[in-house]
């Protein structure tokens, strides 16, 4: 199956800029969909089709691929994006969904 | 409004059986693939299982195929996961998604399954 690895931590300073990693082999010749989790929620969609925001996401957030590595970026970090975030794609070869071992975003 | 409410989660022994309900509304059940992702205690998200709008097709994580079977009822707007064949190892929180274009836009708030003796 299919695997994706992501930094376990990221920390940034408030209204810097965040990156997180999502590596993978030929990843960029998948779609990579991004998850925000926050302590005892259900996962949100963020970022879908590597770099479409769903409504009600802020602009502040974006996300690219390419290559091996898949990044989402949130641009001026507030308190409240301090989550856990997500890389998923669907494996076509297994069929299977896979997900990214997950990354904490700590607002420092 | 999306609104997916999972129940069924309960302790259950080793060995034994669950069925994990989620009912939907708020959108045309039929016409969206569905999904479960389960989290263990302190860890990431697995994806589980999916099933297509119409149900003929099933897709499973190696590491339940055989012991899982998802299902759904349209006309009940609801979508099932069976669970057998327990283990410790399948304590978690199991989530409902719908799933369409290969990614989970709505999710419902889970519901847990303990695995004990």
């Amino acid at each position: 199956s299919y695997v994706m690895n992501q930094p376990p931590s990221v920390s940034v300073a408030p209204g810097k800029t965040a990156t997180i990693t999502c590596g993978g082999n030929n990843i960029g010749s998948k779609s990579v969909h991004w998850y925000q989790q926050k302590p005892g929620q259900a996962p949100v969609l963020v970022i879908y089709y590597n770099s479409d925001r769903p409504s009600g996401i802020p602009e502040r957030f974006s996300g690219s691929n390419s290559e091996n590595t898949a990044t989402l970026t949130i641009s001026r970090v507030e308190a409240g994006d301090e989550a856990d975030y997500y890389c998923q794609v669907w494996d076509a070869g297994s069929e299977h969904r896979v997900f990214g071992g997950g990354t904490t975003l700590t607002v420092l | 409004e999306v609104q997916l409410m999972e129940s069924g989660g309960d302790l259950a022994q080793p060995g034994g059986s669950l069925r994990l309900s989620c009912a939907a509304s708020g959108f045309t059940f039929e016409s969206f693939g569905m999904t479960w992702v389960r989290q263990a205690p302190g860890k990431g998200l697995e994806w589980v299982s999916a099933i297509s709008g119409g149900g003929e097709s099933t897709y499973y994580a190696d590491s339940v195929r055989g012991r899982f079977t998802i299902s759904r009822d349209n006309s009940k707007r609801t979508l099932f996961l069976h669970i057998s064949g327990l283990r410790a190892e399948d304590t978690a929180v199991y989530y409902c998604a719908t799933s369409s274009g290969g990614f989970f836009a709505d999710w419902g708030q889970g519901t847990l399954v303990t695995v004990s003796s």
